[in-house]
């Protein structure tokens, strides 16, 4: 199992343009989220999904948006990039059916900076 | 979420048990004690939780006290790749729905050789 993997490690855009972060797990999860950190400061969720076609704005919505058209794929966009993006995201996943619990796995994070 | 209470930091030589301590005097019946540990620039990485037994598992074991207002992480033998903050959280095992993970300060434990 790769577990939860994120694409792309790093990445320098310019103001006001545009990207796509993905993320991919393979542990059947019903649940995806993403977070970003900040120096210094701990993990804010940014939206999550509590499955397939669903997604919600979690406590820092605003300049981003995202779609989970499968189940196993959690995409992040920035439309209109702004430097106070600047940051580190984590994707997390957590529970199945199978397996009940909230304990979530987290990718390895992609490092984006904003000119 | 129950507060929980951590050292800032803590040294531990390589080869010898890491113990870091972590209180959660406020915790109720249905939280589990989690922790998690955050080597530098990556992703939080799960190391193991429990309710009120005692747990063990390849990276490390758990030791939860009898009136659970406190526990115990143990890395039996610690390497330099431990090297970590390390963060203790309590919270129920599943909600109903997602909910976000909050971390503390955690405690930084530094590996020496």
């Amino acid at each position: 199992n790769a577990g939860v993997t994120q694409t792309p490690k790093f990445r320098v855009l310019k103001t006001g343009q545009s990207m796509t972060l993905l993320c991919a797990q393979d542990m059947n999860h019903e649940y995806m989220y993403w977070y970003r950190q900040d120096p210094g400061m701990g993990l804010r969720l940014i939206h999550y999904s509590v499955g397939e076609g669903t997604t919600a704005k979690g406590e820092v919505p605003d300049g981003y948006n995202v779609s989970r058209l499968k189940k196993q794929n959690f995409l992040l966009g920035l439309e209109s990039a702004a430097p106070s993006q600047t940051s580190v995201y984590f994707c997390a996943s957590s529970y199945s059916k199978a397996r009940p619990t909230d304990t979530q796995y987290f990718g390895p994070g992609t490092r984006l900076t904003v000119l | 979420d129950a507060k929980t209470t951590q050292p800032p930091s803590m040294d531990c030589a390589e080869g010898r048990a890491a113990n870091l301590p972590c209180n959660h005097s406020t915790i109720s019946g249905n939280e589990y004690v989690y922790w998690y540990r955050q080597i530098h620039s990556q992703g939080p990485q799960y190391i193991i939780h429990g309710l009120k037994n005692n747990e063990t598992n390849e990276m490390a074991s758990l030791i939860i006290t009898e009136d659970r207002k406190s526990s115990t992480l143990i890395l039996p033998h610690a390497t330099l790749r431990d090297t970590a903050v390390y963060y203790c959280i309590v919270r129920a095992a599943y909600t109903g729905t997602a909910s976000k993970l909050t971390f503390g300060t955690g405690t930084r434990l530094q590996v020496t050789l």
